[in-house]
């Protein structure tokens, strides 16, 4: 298994402004993912994460709005750039390890008035 | 995005019964992992199935993958007040890179 941690656990932000979460695993993994998760409802990916490359972001999600580092193989961050109430939401980070599983970090709620 | 079909989306049961939810997809998978997930908490994986028909237990849980790659099922016996929380299916194709497909989740209410 993996242990993740995420900081922050939650934050509340003002509009226009930004937030960056930190997502730190306690082994090397190649694979790490960011989420987000809306209120009730399911995950949806923001974008992949391996250490060397540029991130690889899904359709709807753009580099200038969550622009994501990955300096080494088991720390990751993703930055939620000029917040809107929109933005609203948890973020999840993960990550796919040898033993063919997705674990998860505990989430930033993160609330922009 | 593309989505399993998981079912029921609810569910409000007495404490001690059991408990039976599915997640089925028009397509073939070669994974199915199963989540619980409190409020404010991470998704925390309860069951991973890497084989058709493979039938895994983790204490009152029991999964199975299913024989057509096309499904799963996830059991819990004998439910207790803990067991609330929203249950998550996911997926991985063949060729996905590593992205998994989830389920809408099944929210689990036991009635006092």
């Amino acid at each position: 298994s993996a242990v993740i941690s995420q900081k922050p656990s939650r934050d509340i932000c003002q509009r226009g402004t930004s937030l960056t979460i930190q997502c730190q695993v306690d082994s090397q993994v190649t694979m790490m993912f960011w989420y987000r998760q809306q209120p009730g409802q399911s995950l949806t990916l923001i974008a992949t994460a391996n250490q060397g490359s540029e991130a690889t972001y899904e359709s709807g999600f753009v580099i200038d709005k969550f622009p994501i580092s990955r300096p080494n193989l088991t720390f990751s961050t993703l930055t939620v750039s000029n917040m809107s109430p929109e933005d609203s939401s948890i973020y999840l980070c993960s990550t796919w390890t040898r033993q063919e599983t997705q674990y998860f970090g505990p989430g930033t709620r993160l609330l922009v008035l | 995005g593309q989505q399993l079909n998981q079912s029921p989306q609810s569910m409000f049961i007495q404490e001690g019964e059991d408990v039976s939810m599915n997640c089925t997809s028009s397509s073939i998978f070669n994974t199915w992992l199963w989540y619980k997930q409190d409020p404010g908490e991470g998704p925390v994986l309860l069951i991973a199935l890497y084989k058709a028909g493979e039938l895994t237990s983790n204490g009152r849980l029991t999964a199975q993958f299913g024989i057509t790659r096309k499904d799963s099922f996830l059991n819990i016996s004998a439910s207790i007040p803990s067991d609330v929380g929203i249950y998550f299916c996911a997926g991985l194709h063949v060729d996905s890179n590593y992205q998994l497909i989830w389920g809408a989740g099944t929210k689990l209410i036991i009635k006092p």
